[in-house]
């Protein structure tokens, strides 16, 4: 079983549209969460941690359920600049570096 | 910009070269990263260092050999390289551990090995 598994995509909704990305962990150890963003031919960068209680940040709402080792990230009123891949991301031991990826989840938001 | 800078940002060698990558962070932060992405493949951490000091290898191939000199430069040199070793290999780093600190990564190498 892989560490961190995503729904590869492509996700193509319309702008305006609600669109939800799952990814599950396999490590139960697993402690802390985030959801990255990579835009083509770009580097990640963070778009949100991921807390237990959840968490939302205007337009995006993240969840974690620990006891299906579940993660979500849920995009509203999507709009054209959010097309990218978005990576879940996993820190395996609690300790700084160790930060293990997903392939990620490309979406693709048309006019 | 992100205050990870790296060099070259292309980069095309024969197996038979030796070659190295060079991250320099501006942030102040103590931790350095090197990281691969293969085409429709996660990212793979390679190398971590803290204050200087290597804490992770990840059963990286020893044609890949890390350097950090302090804290705000990290090397990758590269000799006899495999085709299969084509990839963007990306720096990150971040400040003082805490479980939910942010990594910030260069704008990466493409490497490609011929």
């Amino acid at each position: 079983r892989k560490e961190v598994e995503q729904d590869p995509g492509p996700f193509n909704v319309p702008e305006g549209a609600t669109v939800a990305f799952n990814c599950t962990y396999s490590n139960s150890a697993s402690q802390s969460f985030f959801w990255y963003r990579q835009d083509c031919r770009k580097e990640p960068k963070l778009l949100m941690s991921v807390y237990s209680s959840g968490n939302e940040d205007g337009r995006f709402t993240a969840q974690l359920n620990r006891a299906s080792q579940y993660i979500s990230l849920l995009i509203r009123d999507s709009k054209l600049s959010d097309s990218a891949t978005y990576l879940c991301v996993v820190n395996t031991r609690g300790s700084q570096g160790n930060l293990i990826f997903g392939k990620g989840t490309k979406l693709s938001v048309k006019p | 910009e992100t205050g990870v800078t790296q060099t070259p940002r292309h980069l095309v060698m024969g197996m038979t070269n030796k070659k190295s990558l060079k991250c320099e962070q501006h942030l102040g932060h103590n931790a350095m990263y090197w990281y691969k992405q293969s085409a429709k493949k996660p990212l793979e951490l390679m190398f971590v260092y803290n204050f200087k000091e290597q804490t992770e290898n990840n059963s990286v191939p020893s044609r890949f050999s890390p350097e950090c000199p302090n804290s705000s430069h990290l090397f990758l040199h590269l000799h006899t390289l495999q085709p299969e070793d084509s990839a963007l290999y990306l720096c990150a780093s971040s400040p003082p551990y805490k479980d939910y600190n942010e990594q910030f990564f260069g704008p990466g190498t493409r490497l490609t090995v011929l």
